[in-house]
């Protein structure tokens, strides 16, 4: 199974919205709605943002938002922090019984 | 709540066999749909899921590491063992065990990490 595919980088200004890509196939993120984004800070743990496409764990942010089309999933962050700036993952079931990640997006806040 | 906690060596000469253990609290992992996964993460680099077993024992792995990979539990100890053999410097990585709630494929709370460097 190769990674999924995702931009390496992105940037907005606070107050901004942006919106990150995740990109699989047929086979994760277009046959399941299984896929789950998650937050990294430099030097800590991953944190869950988002599951099954578009829920949000208790404590998240409604300023987080996930969506899919295809086998295109989306992370948008709406009114933009400093505090978000951070590294982004996605990640999804797969036909295999198995879990893929994205390459990463780094989120730069101007 | 939950915790989870990965433990193991820090430094590993390469040909030799990795075992990290990932010590929770807060569940069982004798309750239906529940796993814990491990998912490792080289310096400056992605994320990668390594392997996860579920509480009826069932077990999956990344079909790319999948003949390198063993994952086993122990309910009473409330402990999942990833061993890793054949280790190489490419496996120099901190590698984190998650919990993976029943009915979702989520990974919602994470141990801290353990960063394991392969070095000879």
């Amino acid at each position: 199974q190769s990674a999924l595919t995702q931009p390496a980088s992105v940037s907005g200004s606070p107050g901004q919205s942006i919106t990150i890509s995740c990109t699989g196939t047929s086979s994760d993120v277009g046959g399941y709605n299984y896929v789950s984004w998650y937050q990294q800070h430099p030097g800590k743990a991953p944190k869950l943002m988002i599951y099954d496409v578009s829920n949000r764990p208790s404590g998240v942010s409604n300023r987080f938002s996930g969506s899919k089309s295809g086998n295109t999933a989306s992370l948008t962050i709406s009114g933009l922090q400093a505090e978000d700036e951070a590294d982004y993952y996605c990640s999804s079931y797969t036909s295999s019984g198995t879990w893929v990640f994205g390459g990463g997006t780094k989120l730069t806040v101007l | 709540q939950i915790t989870l906690k990965e433990s193991g060596p820090t430094l590993v000469k390469p040909t030799q066999t990795l075992t990290l253990t990932c010590t929770f609290s807060g569940f069982s992992l004798s309750t239906g749909g529940v796993g814990v996964g491990w998912i490792r993460q080289p310096p400056g680099k992605a994320l990668e899921w390594l392997a996860l077993i579920y509480w009826d024992d069932d077990k999956r792995y990344s079909p790319s590491l999948k003949s390198r990979l063993t994952i086993t539990k122990d309910t009473s100890k409330n402990q999942v063992v990833l061993t890793m053999t054949n280790i190489d410097s490419v496996d120099t990585a901190t590698y984190y065990c998650a919990h993976k709630g029943g009915g979702s494929s989520k990974f919602d709370y994470w141990g801290q990490g353990t960063l394991v460097t392969v070095s000879s």
